[in-house]
Order: C-alpha cells, then sequence, then structure tokens
C-alpha cells in the first residue's frame, strides 16, 4: 500500500527556516518524481515544486511565489522528500502536501499534509 | 505560468442532476490536464488524469473530456457524497503546474 506521511509543521516567525519532511512507502520511491502542494485557509490549491528522480538527475522546478526562498531535496536511501523553506512570509501559512505524480503528472497518491504557520 | 480558469466557482445541485464544470487553459496543454475532488479536511483525490482517462476506483458517473485550452468535468447522477471542491490542474512536464481556483459543489 502507497502511503505518504509529511511531518515538520509547527510555527515559525517571518524571516525564519523550516524544513519539512514526506516519508515515502510502498512503491519504488527511487524511480518517482515528488510533488509539494499547499493549500492556505479556506483557499485553493497551490502547486510549490517537484523534484525529479535520479535518472533525471535529480531536477526541480518551483512556482514563482517560492523559488530562490524553498528548496526541494531527496534521500533516496530514507525514501524521504524534503522541502527545506527558509525565509518564511506570513503568506507561506498553509498546509503543505507532498504527492506522487504517476501518470502525465497528475498525483495518484497524496500525504494527510502538515500545517505550517508563520506568525510572530 | 499557464493560467487556468475554472468555471463555475461555486454552484448548487440536487441528486440526480447532471453538472458540467469547466477549466480553460491560458495556453495549449493538449490534454495535460487532471481533475481532483476536495472534501474539508482532506487531501485531494484524483479523479481524472490526462483530460479523459478515469482514475482507478472512482465512479464512472465522472468523466472528462477536452484539449488544448478547453476541458470540462462531467459529474451524471449528483449523489450527496459527491458535495467537495473540485480542482483542475495543468502537468505539462516542462513546465511549472498549476491548479484552477476550484468549483464549489453543493447538493
Amino acid at each position: 500500500e502507497v502511503q505518504l506521511v509529511e511531518s515538520g509543521g509547527g510555527l515559525v516567525q517571518p524571516g525564519g527556516s523550516l524544513k519539512l519532511s514526506c516519508a515515502a512507502s510502498g512503491f519504488t520511491f527511487s524511480g518517482s518524481p515528488m510533488h509539494w502542494v499547499r493549500q492556505t485557509s479556506g483557499k485553493g490549491l497551490e502547486w510549490v515544486g517537484r523534484i525529479r528522480s535520479g535518472a533525471n538527475k535529480y531536477a526541480t522546478k518551483y512556482a514563482a511565489s517560492v523559488n530562490g526562498r524553498f528548496t526541494i531535496s531527496r534521500d533516496d536511501s530514507k525514501n524521504t522528500a524534503y522541502l527545506q523553506m527558509n525565509s518564511l512570509k506570513i503568506e507561506d501559512t498553509a498546509i503543505y502536501y507532498c504527492c506522487r505524480p504517476a501518470k502525465l503528472g497528475a498525483c495518484d497518491y497524496w500525504g494527510q499534509g502538515t500545517l505550517v504557520t508563520v506568525s510572530s | 505560468d499557464i493560467q487556468m480558469t475554472q468555471s463555475p466557482s461555486s454552484l448548487s445541485a440536487s441528486v440526480g442532476d447532471r453538472v458540467t464544470i469547466t477549466c480553460r487553459s491560458s495556453q495549449n496543454i493538449d490534454y495535460y490536464l487532471n481533475w481532483y475532488q476536495q472534501k474539508p479536511g482532506r487531501a485531494p483525490k484524483l479523479l481524472i488524469f490526462a483530460a479523459s482517462n478515469l482514475q482507478s476506483g472512482v465512479t464512472s458517473r465522472f468523466s472528462g473530456r477536452g484539449s488544448g485550452t478547453d476541458f470540462t468535468l462531467t459529474i451524471s447522477s449528483l449523489q450527496p457524497e459527491d458535495s467537495a471542491t473540485y480542482y483542475c490542474q495543468q502537468s505539462v512536464s516542462t513546465l511549472v503546474y498549476t491548479f484552477g481556483q476550484g468549483t464549489r459543489l453543493e447538493i
């Protein structure tokens, strides 16, 4: 059974940093790209970024709103993807999901999400 | 970035109705269009991938059509459990993926 479990969320001050983890199981993690998506309170979904597999040189891409502040990485030996968030802003407050894109970029499995609150 | 525009933003319908939600992209995305359903407090659920392909385990009351810039999600014979917010997403691999703003469906 495919499972994705996010962790690392919490309360952080503006300008601070936080690192989220996404622990995967039930599929060949090393061969799969991984995406991060966020959702602000009561609002819609925003794609944050993705990391490809090692066969694709771990290439990353980010939404403009986080480019230069957020970094996605992965440790295939731990079946875990990460989202390092720096220079956090109040508007980064959201539930952060990781998901596995399987079919032409569509995410068929999602984690339960982890809440990040940026506030002073 | 490609902009995705859904309409309507919300709608109300009755059990047994048929509803259609529209998604338009600002550029040609061929068939790289996915539909998700999200219920409050839950992660999104994939319904349709590549414009018209039903995800495994999803009821055939959901169907998708379109290509290029114009796409639709149709739900036939609405059931109470279809109350949710529906999102389209473009997934052209060379680009930043983007979601539509969502359509809230009340039954």
